[in-house]
């Protein structure tokens, strides 16, 4: 599976946009790139996935570099109860490919 | 609807005991998973079923853990002889069809093992 990087912890302001950066360098061509975020006490909570195209849902945005090698997951209104632990996961779209592979996550930390 | 459901919440073992923890999974959810969160870290995958077939184990860290799922639903998994380095929270997970690399997981609470 592909190693992905990320900040270890960010900070911001509640109202503003939360930009949330992830290197994948070494992707292939038929992985997808995922985020989920585990709030506090919580289990993971699946946020948005994407291949090559720009994402949007209800909860955040997805933007991938053209080569695929970084991608944002961006929040756009983050409110406190958006503080939690970020993972982005690149995931092979392979036959029996299931697991997901956490590396450490951004802490996010939403503040008044 | 329900969501992944795990049981117990919390649970206190004297090193050596055996631990029993479940997991009831979405109705209908064809596969189902085993993560270990050491404190600080990230889920480690554990374990995969597809119904009642267990079809990756590769993440089980010693001969003490083992899992079930008999009917293709709940699934229980087990750890003989408990030691300290099994603390950790275990996370099930579940998902609805085989094989596709797209779908999501969804996630239970977890349960907390301490190993005194």
């Amino acid at each position: 599976d592909a190693k992905t990087t990320q900040p270890p912890s960010m900070d911001c302001a509640e109202g503003r946009a939360a930009n949330l950066p992830c290197n994948h360098s070494t992707i292939s061509g038929n992985e997808y790139v995922y985020w989920y975020r585990q709030i506090h006490s919580q289990g993971p909570q699946y946020i948005i996935h994407g291949l090559k195209n720009n994402e949007t849902n209800e909860m955040a945005s997805l933007i991938i570099t053209e080569d695929r090698k970084s991608s944002t997951l961006i929040l756009p209104h983050a409110t406190l109860r958006d503080t939690a632990v970020y993972y982005c996961i690149v995931r092979p779209l392979i036959q029996g490919a299931q697991k997901l592979v956490f590396g450490q996550g951004t802490r996010l930390t939403i503040n008044p | 609807g329900a969501g992944v459901s795990q049981s117990p919440r919390y649970k206190v073992a004297k090193r050596g005991q055996d631990v029993a923890l479940r997991c009831d999974p979405i109705s209908g959810h064809v596969s189902l998973f085993w993560y270990q969160q050491a404190l600080g870290q990230g889920p480690e995958f554990l374990t995969y079923f597809q119904n009642e077939a267990q079809l990756d184990k590769s993440g089980l860290p010693s001969d003490r853990f083992f899992a079930e799922r008999p009917e293709g639903s709940v699934s229980t998994l087990k750890i003989q002889r408990t030691q300290q380095e099994d603390s950790a929270v275990y996370l099930c997970a579940s998902s609805l069809v085989r094989d596709t690399s797209t779908n999501e997981q969804f996630f239970g609470p977890g349960t907390r093992l301490t190993v005194l």
